[in-house]
């Protein structure tokens, strides 16, 4: 089984903060890490993804995220924040070799100006 | 950059009733995806697919069957549809990024 965790429904930050939202994720293997951006009434977008490498990975839009092996988290941030950053952010994971997708609940980012 | 389109973009159906919903991409992918979008639920994964004539369940595939026909076409059938599909609905293709649909609004009344 695999399941991905965002612990923070919602983030609220002030403009010029540094940002970081939470992901964990249980998988038997070494997955495929990613992360979406959903701007309101929007679809998804994709801003990142981890497959193997360096554990830091650049994406689109300033953020970064960080793969930790030993916690089993796949981290997003930026700094700073901008006010356009307000969004909501999935965390996914794809199991290695059975090319099934799972989402995180998302977290709801707020960036006040 | 991947293109891909659902139709129809709003759908009010009557429970009981049959709906399709279509997705179509024109960047020659293997693997398609439909979710539902619920609050508090992020995207569920209902039924996938690696290529024409291939569906696999996902995690919530009870009461959605899906049909791939073609490498560019893949559908999602309500036969008997139920207000709890009320959703907010997104195909999804790609190998690894996935690259998404505008989605579709269906209401079940």
């Amino acid at each position: 089984a695999q399941s991905v965790d965002q612990p923070d429904a919602h983030v609220t930050l002030s403009e010029g903060a540094s940002l970081e939202l939470r992901c964990s994720y249980s998988y038997s293997a070494a997955p495929y890490l990613f992360w979406y951006v959903q701007y309101p009434g929007q679809s998804l977008q994709f801003l990142l993804k981890y497959i193997t490498g360096d554990t830091v990975v650049k994406g689109t839009k300033g953020f970064e995220a960080e793969f930790r092996k030993s916690n089993s988290s796949f981290n997003l941030k930026k700094s700073p924040a901008h006010w356009s950053d307000s969004a909501k952010y999935f965390c996914a994971l794809e199991g290695r070799g059975n090319e099934k997708i799972t989402f995180g609940a998302g977290t709801k980012l707020t960036i006040k100006p | 950059e991947a293109a891909v389109t659902q139709s129809p973009r709003n759908k009010v159906a009557v429970t009981g009733g049959k709906v399709t919903l279509s997705c179509n991409q024109t960047n020659n992918h293997n693997n398609m995806y439909w979710y539902r979008q619920d609050t508090g639920h992020g995207l569920r994964l209902i039924h996938y697919s690696y290529g024409a004539g291939s569906t696999e369940k996902g995690d919530i595939p009870d009461g959605y069957k899906a049909s791939r026909p073609s490498q560019e076409n893949f559908s999602l059938i309500l036969e008997l549809a139920t207000p709890s599909q009320t959703s907010v609905y997104f195909c999804a293709s790609g190998e690894d990024t996935q690259y998404f649909g505008p989605g579709t609004r269906l209401l079940v009344l």
